[in-house]
């Protein structure tokens, strides 16, 4: 049973430009969250897709945004980035029907702002 | 708005004696509560929840965790530590809407 995927593991980005990272949910889970964990901290909530739309969003500017396909599969895209971007980011997957289960989480990209 | 606290930057345990890291919550309403684990370069990885009913919640690798809520704690525990529970732990508050989480508590465990 296949778990979350993220690709890629890895990217270097300089400033201004802009970025995509994806993330395939666990199998039978409809549910993606994207979280941004910076060194030494916890994850902090970006935001959350089911059924295509954007559901939930933490205090992260518009510069964040994503997309939901019919698959599942989802798209995390960071536009005119900063220094300050550069942390794992993290993908979740869940459903609806396991409410207060807990998420599986992929093993996250690592994205340096140089 | 809910909050976790986690007062322990670090926790240093000798193998075979038992570990305890602490986390205290704020929310209205029922509280969700889980606990992850997170290995270096790596993902969190989902221990073990609280939602209701009993006060003490078992999870993964032997863990176990002690809900109060009159102290709103969600303490995580283990009998006897073993040197691969060494890694980075995480309270988190919520749901699988959103989920806050803690700043962590490094475990480290001594031969």
């Amino acid at each position: 049973d296949a778990g979350v995927t993220q690709s890629p593991t890895h990217l270097i980005k300089t400033r201004g430009q802009q970025v995509t990272l994806r993330c395939s949910p666990k199998s039978g889970h409809d549910t993606v969250s994207w979280y941004q964990q910076a060194l030494g901290q916890g994850p902090q909530f970006i935001f959350q897709y089911y059924e295509e739309e954007e559901r939930q969003r933490g205090n992260f500017p518009d510069r964040f945004s994503g997309h939901q396909f019919p698959n599942y599969s989802s798209e995390l895209n960071v536009n005119a980035l900063l220094l300050g971007d550069s942390a794992l980011y993290l993908c979740a997957s869940s459903s609806p029907l396991d409410t207060g289960y807990g998420y599986t989480f992929g093993s996250g990209t690592r994205l340096t702002v140089v | 708005a809910q909050s976790v606290a986690q007062p322990e930057d670090q926790v240093n345990v000798a193998e075979g004696n038992p570990l305890t890291v602490k986390c205290t919550y704020s929310v209205s309403g029922n509280p969700y509560l889980f606990w992850y684990v997170q290995y270096p370069n790596r993902g969190l990885q989902f221990l073990l929840k609280y939602i209701t009913g009993d006060n003490l919640v078992k999870g993964s690798y032997g863990f176990e965790a002690e809900f109060n809520k009159s102290q709103t704690s969600f303490h995580l525990k283990k009998p006897s530590a073993l040197v691969s529970d060494s890694a980075l732990y995480f309270c988190a508050v919520g749901n699988a809407g959103k989920s806050t989480f803690g700043d962590g508590t490094t475990l480290t465990v001594k031969p």
